[in-house]
């Protein structure tokens, strides 16, 4: 079964400091690996996906991401955080084998952009 | 264009009676997906439907919840006997295909309130 772990429950960064979100998964193929946030009271929104490629992928509001398969990661970052980057962050994983669609959330780290 | 539309955005109802949430995803999106979210947990799946049919119901807890996509668009999540523990946020999420590589489209959660 596919599964997604998030270590941390919170990460606290100053604003204008780089941040990193971590995620690791587990599949039994090759996964498709995704990020969302959630805002307060909020339906969760598609920030970006790795499907195959370049192990760096790029999404909205500057956020991205890096794939490492030896280690299983696919940790969220951003170059310099803003305050209202302050959410909830959620990796996800959808596997690849047959056709099986589920698709997987960890259970969230929330982002503190520190003025 | 017009998002994934969820109502009620909030239910509250007492412990044995029946409840549906109601999901209109975004027009066209042939896949959709139902997710459990409690707090500080992250979304937990419940079934997905392509199409009409629903393709993974693994996720139901059990023979009291049950949810229909009878013409391909909405799709209605039925709770029968409502106790407390199912109280929670139920998110509705649509795609525009089920190809592996497509985001999930959220709505903003129906909070489903059992006292």
């Amino acid at each position: 079964a596919q599964s997604v772990a998030q270590p941390e429950d919170q990460v606290n960064v100053a604003e204008g400091n780089p941040l990193t979100v971590k995620c690791t998964y587990s599949v039994s193929g090759n996964p498709y690996l995704f990020w969302y946030v959630q805002y307060p009271n909020r339906g969760l929104q598609f920030l970006l996906k790795y499907i195959t490629g370049d192990n760096l992928v790029k999404g909205s509001y500057g956020f991205e991401a890096e794939f490492n398969k030896s280690q299983t990661s696919f940790h969220l970052k951003k170059p310099s955080a803003l305050v209202s980057d302050s959410a909830l962050y959620f990796c996800a994983v959808r596997e690849t084998s047959g056709g099986y669609q589920k698709v997987t959330f960890g259970t969230g780290t929330k982002l503190q952009v520190i003025p | 264009g017009a998002g994934v539309s969820q109502t009620p955005s909030n239910k509250v109802t007492e412990k044995g009676k029946y409840v549906e949430l109601r999901c209109d995803p975004i027009s066209g999106h042939t896949a959709l997906y139902w997710y459990r979210q409690s707090l500080g947990q992250g979304p937990e799946f419940l079934i997905y439907f392509q199409g009409t049919g629903a393709a993974d119901d693994s996720g139901l807890p059990n023979d009291r919840f049950f949810a229909v996509r009878p013409e391909g668009s909405v799709s209605t999540l039925k709770i029968q006997r409502t106790e407390r523990g199912d109280s929670a946020v139920y998110l509705c999420a649509s795609s525009l295909r089920t190809a592996r590589d497509s985001p999930l489209h959220f709505g903003n959660g129906t909070r489903l309130t059992v006292t």
